[in-house]
């Protein structure tokens, strides 16, 4: 069974960093792209980026360019996320799916709150 | 990007009626387009990918359609189970850009 694990919800200060990972588990982790996706409450979903564990390779939506940052580690499957200065903005809910064309299996989700 | 339009944002049916839901690209997408369910407080599932080919285990009463820049989503005989927000999202270009939504409610 594929599964995507995330880690749980973050509480931050503006300004701050936060990493976020997605543990995949039953499927070859090095053949499928990792899209992250931000939802902002009731609002719809925005992709930020993808990257594809096989060579580390990324690319990102523009708005996101200076926010997030993609990595892969394949000894332990992991995918993470790294959004940076953060401010009320980046409260959100942050999806990881993998994907070839289609997002086809996604972790449940990791909320991130940025309050002073 | 590609810009996808849905419609309408919100619906109510009753149980076993018929729904549609549009969504319009703001250009030709070659049938790149999926359709994901999303319960509250969950993660989106797939539902329809590549315009009207239905995902493993998704119930037959869902069904896909379309072409260009014009696709809908079909639920034949709603049920219960079937309240969520539901969104299209289209694949033909980097970035995959998703509709707005349309949150279906149970009459």
């Amino acid at each position: 069974e594929v599964q995507l694990q995330q880690s749980g919800p973050e509480l931050q200060r503006p300004g701050a960093s936060v990493k976020l990972s997605c543990k995949a588990s039953g499927y070859t982790f090095t053949e499928y792209y990792m899209y992250w996706v931000k939802q902002r409450p009731k609002q719809s979903l925005e992709l930020i980026g993808r990257i594809d564990p096989e060579d580390g390779s990324t690319d990102y939506v523009e708005k996101f360019k200076n926010k997030a940052t993609l990595t892969a580690d394949t000894s332990s499957n992991t995918a993470y996320m790294q959004l940076s200065s953060l401010t009320s903005e980046d409260t959100a809910t942050y999806f990881c799916a993998r994907a070839l064309y289609v997002m086809d299996a996604w972790g449940q989700g990791a909320s991130v709150t940025v309050s002073s | 990007d590609i810009q996808m339009t849905q419609s309408p944002a919100s619906l109510s049916a009753s149980l076993g009626e018929t729904i549609s839901i549009e969504c319009l690209a703001s250009e030709g997408i070659s049938s790149y387009l999926a359709w994901y369910q999303q319960k509250p407080g969950k993660s989106p599932q797939l539902l329809i990918y590549g315009a009207n080919s239905l995902q493993a285990g998704v119930p037959s009463r869902f069904s896909g359609s379309g072409s260009g820049t014009q696709y809908s989503l079909k639920i034949s005989s709603m049920q219960p189970e079937d309240e969520g927000d539901y969104f299209c999202q289209q694949s033909y270009k980097f970035p995959p850009t998703f509709g707005g939504g349309t949150k279906l409610e149970l009459k």
